[in-house]
C-alpha cells in the first residue's frame, strides 16, 4: 500500500537554530514526493519536490530537503529557523497510477524567539 | 493561493441540506481536486477531474457528488448523506492529470470552512 508517515504531530525549535521536519513514505518504484506549508485557515503553498536527480532538493523561503532511498525518507530541513517559518507541513508522494497525492497527517512546527 | 478562488470561505448547513462548494481556476490546468482535512488526519481526496466532463472517486466520496462542465471550474456538492460533513474543505489543480502529471505539484486554493449546524 502507499502512504506517507509524519512521526512527529509537533516539532519544537527556537529562532536560529536548525531544523528538520520528518517524513518517511511507502510506494512502489519510483518515488515522487512533495512538500507544503499550510498556515492558519489557509491553502497550502508548494515548498519543494523531489523527481530525479540529486538528493538535495533546494525549494522556496530557505528550505531543502534530502531524499534517501534506502530509508526511504524526504527529510525537511532549514539551517536556520524563523519565527515566521511556524505552520503546518504536509509531506506527500504522488499515487501510483499519477492520479493524486497521498499526504501525510501533517507536522506543526513551532519556533520560539 | 494562485489562481484558485473558492467560495464562500465559511459555509453553515442546517442537517438534511445540500450544499455547495464553489472552485474556480485560471491557470488553464487540466486536472482538478478536492480534499478534505481534519483536525490531525491530513488531507483526504474526495474526488478528481483528470478532463472536462470526466471525474473520479477518491478515498472518501461517499456523501458527495461533483461535476466539471468547464474546465475552469469543479464545484462539490456536499448531500445530507454525509454524516459528518464539518470540515475545511480544499480544491487544488495541477497542469496534467495523465502521465506527465507525474512530475507536477498541485496548486491549491485558500479553501471553504463548513460547519454543521
Amino acid at each position: 500500500a502507499q502512504s506517507v508517515a509524519q512521526p512527529e504531530d509537533q516539532v519544537n525549535v527556537a529562532e536560529g537554530n536548525p531544523l528538520t521536519v520528518k517524513c518517511t513514505y511507502s510506494v512502489s518504484g519510483n518515488p515522487y514526493l512533495f512538500w507544503y506549508v499550510q498556515y492558519p485557515n489557509r491553502g497550502l503553498q508548494f515548498l519543494l519536490k523531489y523527481i530525479t536527480g540529486d538528493n538535495l532538493v533546494k525549494g522556496s523561503y530557505g528550505f531543502e530537503a534530502e531524499f534517501n532511498k534506502s530509508q526511504t525518507s524526504f527529510h525537511l530541513k532549514k539551517p536556520s529557523a524563523l519565527v515566521s517559518d511556524s505552520a503546518l507541513y504536509f509531506c506527500a508522494v504522488r499515487n501510483q497510477a499519477g492520479t493524486a497525492l497521498i499526504f501525510g497527517k501533517g507536522t506543526t512546527l513551532s519556533v520560539s524567539s | 493561493d494562485g489562481g484558485i478562488t473558492q467560495s464562500p470561505k465559511y459555509l453553515f448547513r442546517k442537517e438534511g441540506q445540500n450544499v455547495t462548494l464553489s472552485c474556480e481556476q485560471n491557470l488553464n490546468h487540466d486536472a482538478m481536486y478536492w480534499y478534505r482535512q481534519d483536525p490531525g488526519q491530513g488531507l483526504r481526496l474526495i474526488y478528481y477531474s483528470q478532463i472536462v466532463n470526466d471525474f473520479q472517486k477518491g478515498d472518501i466520496a461517499e456523501g458527495y457528488s461533483v461535476s466539471r462542465e468547464k474546465k475552469e471550474s469543479f464545484p462539490l456538492t456536499v448531500t445530507s448523506a454525509q454524516k459528518n460533513p464539518t470540515a475545511f474543505y480544499l480544491c487544488a489543480s495541477s497542469p496534467s492529470g495523465t502521465s506527465g502529471g507525474f512530475y507536477n505539484e498541485q496548486f491549491f486554493g485558500p479553501g471553504t470552512r463548513l460547519t454543521v449546524l
